[in-house]
């Protein structure tokens, strides 16, 4: 499982509300993504990161930000939930080497924004 | 402006038969195409991938096809079997943006 964790699992929270969501790595990778699953639409980008406080947007990046202070953690963050932002959020990391372009996935977190 | 794109959104095959999942992209810069497989609750998996330099790559019951000229990739399963229901997903991947990009996956059902 690359040792992904994501947390939360689930999360209800209301509109206008902020939400961070957690993803940790046990591994070093230098490459963290986060994305969004939706009915439809698959799986988009949001945001990702190459190092330690380098990242850069993905498709789908307005209303969110994220931080990657250490290398083992990216944090996904809503600063004022909407509704169009319930989702299932997905963290990734690649491998480099071997099949280098693979991309590896947490569990997901389920956010519900009312 | 969808760069890859599984226009079945849906797919039922008995068990025993062959599965075959579709997969358009637009970008000719894309050099490197991946599945990906995905259960309900769960992350999705790596399934297999292909180079742009090849046109099938396989491993055991799944096989990728690439047809570049027409711009489109297949995943072949065979045979089906009941644990391969799922969603998956094509990705593509050029070097240089360090990202993949994803289709809208398709549901796959095998039925006994």
């Amino acid at each position: 499982d690359a040792g992904i964790t994501q947390s939360p699992r689930h999360k209800v929270t209301e509109t206008g509300t902020p939400v961070t969501l957690r993803c940790h790595q046990t591994e070093n990778h230098r490459y963290m993504y986060w994305y969004r699953q939706d009915p439809g639409h698959g799986l988009r980008l949001i945001h990702y990161s190459y190092g330690v406080k380098d990242t850069d947007k993905g498709e789908v990046s307005d209303g969110y930000s994220v931080s990657r202070s250490k290398t083992e953690d990216f944090l996904l963050t809503l600063e004022s939930a909407t509704s169009s932002q319930t989702s299932v959020y997905f963290c990734a990391i690649r491998v480099a080497g071997g099949s280098y372009n693979e991309q590896f996935f947490g569990p997901g977190t389920r956010l519900t924004v009312l | 402006d969808q760069q890859v794109k599984q226009n079945s959104p849906s797919l039922s095959v008995q068990e025993g038969r062959i599965s075959i999942l579709n997969c358009d992209y637009t970008n000719s810069m894309f050099d490197y195409f991946l599945w990906y497989k995905k259960y309900p609750a769960e992350g999705p998996t790596f399934l297999i991938s292909i180079s742009s330099i090849k046109d099938k790559n396989e491993d055991g019951r799944f096989t990728v096809f690439l047809n570049k000229s027409a711009k489109h990739l297949s995943l072949h399963i065979v045979p089906s079997q009941p644990g391969d229901s799922a969603v998956y997903f094509c990705a593509a991947f050029f070097q240089g943006a360090q990202k993949l990009v994803f289709g809208q996956g398709t549901r796959l059902t095998i039925n006994p």
